[in-house]
């Protein structure tokens, strides 16, 4: 099945800082998608990409779908203590009727005061 | 973000007994997933369900496991005899266009 790379694996930051983490893979998707996911709860819906070469932000957020359809990046600016949890990326591609998503592995961030 | 509902929040039960996850779905929303998270690893993709049938299982979803929306409205999962190994969270997960909105788990332990 195809398979995520997601990177880095975990990030310890300061506050205030930028965070910039990576998923590639050796397939192409027609959309990536960014979900956050807290501790005992489901994932959330960051961004949505769904053009090669796209860029998009959602408040501190920045995402970007790489022109090779096969990677893509999230940025977040100004890190503050409750961005922390697990950032997902998530690739699909449509398949008939379903549109299942392959997730990466996870980048735990931890945000230090 | 819509919301999507599931009970419980928190499944006990013995190896080898059957088990039933439910999720409350959108009524407007057409595709419903089912998800797998063990602890501290990934989000697997189990099921996607379109127009009251599978349309795509993963290898995971063996004859051990069953979905479906018995009344039109709660959408389920079960699983026939539970293994250690299927211990894990579960999440259902609802589609509008390409979005993929997802409730806050079941996790099912299995002793």
């Amino acid at each position: 099945g195809q398979q995520l790379n997601q990177s880095p694996q975990s990030m310890f930051i300061q506050e205030g800082e930028d965070v910039s983490m990576n998923c590639t893979s050796s397939s192409i998707f027609n959309t990536w998608l960014w979900y956050k996911q807290d501790p005992g709860e489901g994932p959330v819906l960051l961004i949505a990409l769904y053009k090669a070469g796209e860029l998009t932000s959602n408040g501190r957020l920045t995402a970007q779908f790489g022109i090779t359809r096969k990677d893509s990046f999230l940025n977040i600016s100004a890190s503050i203590p409750s961005d922390v949890g697990i950032y997902f990326c998530a690739g699909q591609v449509p398949s008939g009727s379903a549109r299942q998503l392959t997730f990466g592995s996870g980048t735990q961030l931890t945000v230090l005061p | 973000e819509p919301e999507v509902t599931q009970t419980p929040s928190h499944q006990v039960t013995q190896m080898g007994q059957e088990v039933i996850l439910r999720c409350v779905p959108i009524s407007n929303h057409l595709y419903f997933y089912w998800y797998r998270q063990i602890l501290g690893q990934k989000v697997e993709f189990l099921v996607s369900f379109y127009n009251n049938e599978i349309s795509e299982k993963s290898e995971i979803f063996d004859d051990q496991f069953s979905v479906e929306r018995p009344d039109g409205s709660n959408f389920t999962l079960k699983i026939r005899s539970t293994k250690l190994e299927d211990s894990a969270m579960y999440f259902c997960a609802h589609a509008d266009a390409n979005i993929q909105y997802f409730g806050a788990g079941t996790r099912l332990s299995v002793l």
